[in-house]
């Protein structure tokens, strides 16, 4: 399995409060890219990154942030959760533009 | 976008292959087909993919018809642990990422 952690892997929290989800990275790949899942939705890709302090919006961006000081980590940001936020989020990694995703084991986050 | 379409759900019994289909009618010809499975709760798996030609490796087979309009992915001998959601996905490149498309999947269940 590709090496791709994600911290924490569970978390609730309350509406309005900030998050940041955190998705590390050993396998030294460029692409990193963070979905969400949800029932009747399947997985959507919320941002991705393409280097170091490269980033760039998916389809379904409102609400989050993202950012990449460092080629390992990629770290996913709600400002100021809402309920509708949420889901599980699962971030994934490529070497390259179009080459297969890889993806890590998914934080469950519950905002009350 | 390709769209896939698969079947909900289908059964298999252990130590038989299971065959699960995708039809993907409007693949271009650039457009990668990717087989993902996720098992409960987990981040999805890479299984396989392929272009044209039938693909091998140590998890599956995929077998894509002449036309790519359908493919087929061939777990040849099923186990209780091969349980879970799989993914047909085509791949297609825009603005700069690599986007997977997840649908709905088939739920396979592997029986005793």
């Amino acid at each position: 399995d590709a090496g791709i952690t994600q911290s924490p892997r569970h978390k609730v929290t309350e509406t309005g409060t900030p998050v940041t989800l955190r998705c590390h990275q050993t396998e030294n790949h460029r692409y990193m890219y963070w979905y969400r899942q949800d029932p009747g939705h399947g997985l959507r890709l919320i941002h991705y990154s393409y280097g170091v302090k490269d980033t760039d919006k998916g389809e379904v961006s409102d609400g989050y942030s993202v950012s990449r000081s460092k080629t390992e980590d990629f770290l996913l940001t709600l400002e100021s959760a809402t309920s509708s936020q949420t889901s599980v989020y699962f971030c994934a990694i490529s070497e390259g533009l179009g080459e297969t995703q890889y993806f890590g084991p998914g934080t469950r986050l519950l905002v009350l | 976008d390709a769209k896939t379409t698969q079947p909900p759900s289908m059964d298999c019994a252990e130590g038989r292959a299971a065959n699960l289909p995708c039809n993907h009618s409007t693949i271009s010809g650039n457009e990668y087909v990717y087989w993902y499975r996720q098992i409960h709760s987990q981040g999805p798996q890479y299984i396989i993919h392929g272009l044209k030609n039938n693909e091998t490796n140590e998890m599956a087979s995929l077998i894509i018809t002449e036309d790519r309009k359908s493919s087929t992915l061939i777990l040849p001998h099923a186990t209780l642990r091969d349980t879970a959601v799989y993914y047909c996905i085509v791949r297609f490149l825009t603005q700069g990422a690599q986007k997977l498309v997840f649908g709905q999947g088939t739920r396979l269940t592997i029986n005793p």
